[in-house]
């Protein structure tokens, strides 16, 4: 079974552009997470979709970035303008369903560097 | 709020020792689950194992087990036979509203040959 997919791996831009990275879960995964992981530290989720409804975008910097998810399957998170202190991995991860214990698997990441 | 601790930001083993790694978390769920998370150079989260809170044994996957201590709240990760393959990041976790990770700062592991 195929992963989770992600792109751009990595993505160099300066202050004050946009920049939108791309999801693509798992196959029949319901629920999509976009993490932002700072160096040091661990990964902070920044916005959960069931399907395709935002469940948790309460520490989505909502100013300048948005999340969608067309359809239920793919979304893309997107940063307009970027600051400096938005330099980070994004991560996505799926999971099959919302309720019970049911592994979050994540994608490789996208690493933005933000000058 | 649901919050992780993880105190040691680096541990260094020996190839073919035993190692845990402390975790210890704060939540007032009456119901939640533990995870631990593999986070190599390459940048990818692999899950390793996971505990549930009303479970009544330590979970255990392979060479990677979990000391659960409910009261305590901690749970440590127990990594046996330790490879140059587990040096990584590891990251403790537990769920959130709606099923989310609250990670912690994570340790990272370095298995010296």
């Amino acid at each position: 079974e195929a992963g989770v997919a992600q792109s751009p791996r990595y993505k160099i831009i300066e202050k004050r552009q946009s920049v939108a990275f791309w999801c693509n879960p798992i196959s029949g995964h319901a629920t999509l997470y976009w993490y932002q992981q700072i160096l040091g530290q661990g990964p902070k989720l920044l916005i959960q979709f069931q399907n395709n409804g935002v469940v948790d975008d309460s520490q989505l910097p909502k100013d300048r970035f948005s999340a969608e998810r067309l359809k239920g399957v793919d979304s893309t998170l997107k940063i307009q303008p970027a600051k400096l202190e938005d330099s980070a991995v994004y991560l996505c991860a799926s999971r099959e369903r919302a309720e019970g214990f049911y592994e979050q698997y994540f994608g490789p990441g996208t690493r933005l560097t933000v000058t | 709020a649901q919050k992780i601790t993880q105190t040691q930001p680096g541990m260094f083993v020996q190839e073919k020792e035993a190692v845990t790694l402390d975790c210890t978390y704060d939540t007032s769920d009456p119901s939640y689950g533990l995870f631990w998370y593999k986070q190599p150079s390459s940048g990818e989260m692999i899950f390793l194992i996971y505990q549930g809170s009303y479970d009544q044994q330590n979970a255990t996957e392979g060479r990677y087990s979990l000391n659960f201590q409910k009261a305590r709240k901690s749970a440590n990760l127990v990594i046996s036979a330790s490879q140059l393959g587990d040096s990584a990041m590891y990251f403790c976790a537990t769920d959130g509203g709606y099923n989310k990770l609250i990670f912690g700062a994570g340790t990272r592991l370095a298995v010296h040959p």
